[in-house]
């Protein structure tokens, strides 16, 4: 079935660490999203691309980094300049780039916890 | 997430009986609007969408209802179900940027058996 997966689904990081989710689509999807989501608080951008070797950064992006040298791959890495990476990411795709469909597909989320 | 829910308004609703779900939107020149629904542990999922240009919405159990001169949204669920179960949060863009899209925090829906 067509659709996004991301893992892992739980992951665990020590203080320091650079961490990197993974996010892949088979939706032939031009754009692709990476989303936070905290307790209480609104989906937060943190990078977007809309087409394969380009990404733009969100609303949030100090912290992280992201690739896309493949269209079905987008992974996200967090790294140890992110001062408050525990949190639920979300990956996302969209079908057209800067025009909304009405549709952002999700994937179903990794939660970091950093210890 | 699991945690979503955590903090969150939350609406309280038996079987079978409609749910009314409420958003404010921020920004007055958003043209464009969108409903999630986001089960624990799992991503958000589109239900519906309306435009500016409209007042009211209607989809498979669901109505969206716009009213721009208070920035007010809301969403009917109809003849609720323990499947609706969930979070419900509001997105709002202008010009149909989805680079742009502005997420509410959401609310949550609890159905009673």
């Amino acid at each position: 079935d067509g659709g996004i997966t991301q893992s892992p689904k739980y992951l665990f990081r020590k203080e320091g660490q650079n961490v990197t989710l993974s996010c892949e689509q088979n939706l032939n999807h031009d754009a692709m999203y990476w989303y936070r989501q905290d307790p209480g608080q609104g989906l937060r951008l943190i990078y977007y691309s809309q087409i394969v070797n380009d990404f733009q950064k969100g609303d949030i992006a100090e912290g992280y980094s992201v690739s896309r040298e493949k269209k079905e791959s987008f992974p996200l890495t967090v790294t140890s300049a992110q001062k408050n990476p525990t949190a639920f990411y979300l990956c996302a795709s969209s079908g057209w780039t800067g025009v909304l469909t009405g549709e952002l597909f999700f994937g179903e989320g990794s939660r970091l916890t950093v210890l | 997430g699991e945690s979503v829910g955590l903090h969150l308004p939350t609406l309280s609703v038996q079987e079978g009986d409609n749910s009314i779900i409420n958003c404010a939107y921020s920004n007055s020149a958003s043209d464009y609007f969108i409903w999630y629904k986001q089960e624990s542990g799992k991503g958000p999922q589109f239900i519906i969408d309306i435009r500016s240009n409209m007042d009211k919405r209607q989809g498979q159990r669901v109505t969206v209802l716009l009213n721009k001169t208070v920035k007010h949204l809301s969403l009917q669920i109809a003849a609720t179900q323990p499947g609706d179960s969930a979070v419900y949060f509001c997105a709002e863009t202008l010009g149909g940027a989805t680079n742009k899209l502005i997420f509410g925090t959401g609310t949550l829906l609890a159905v009673q058996p």
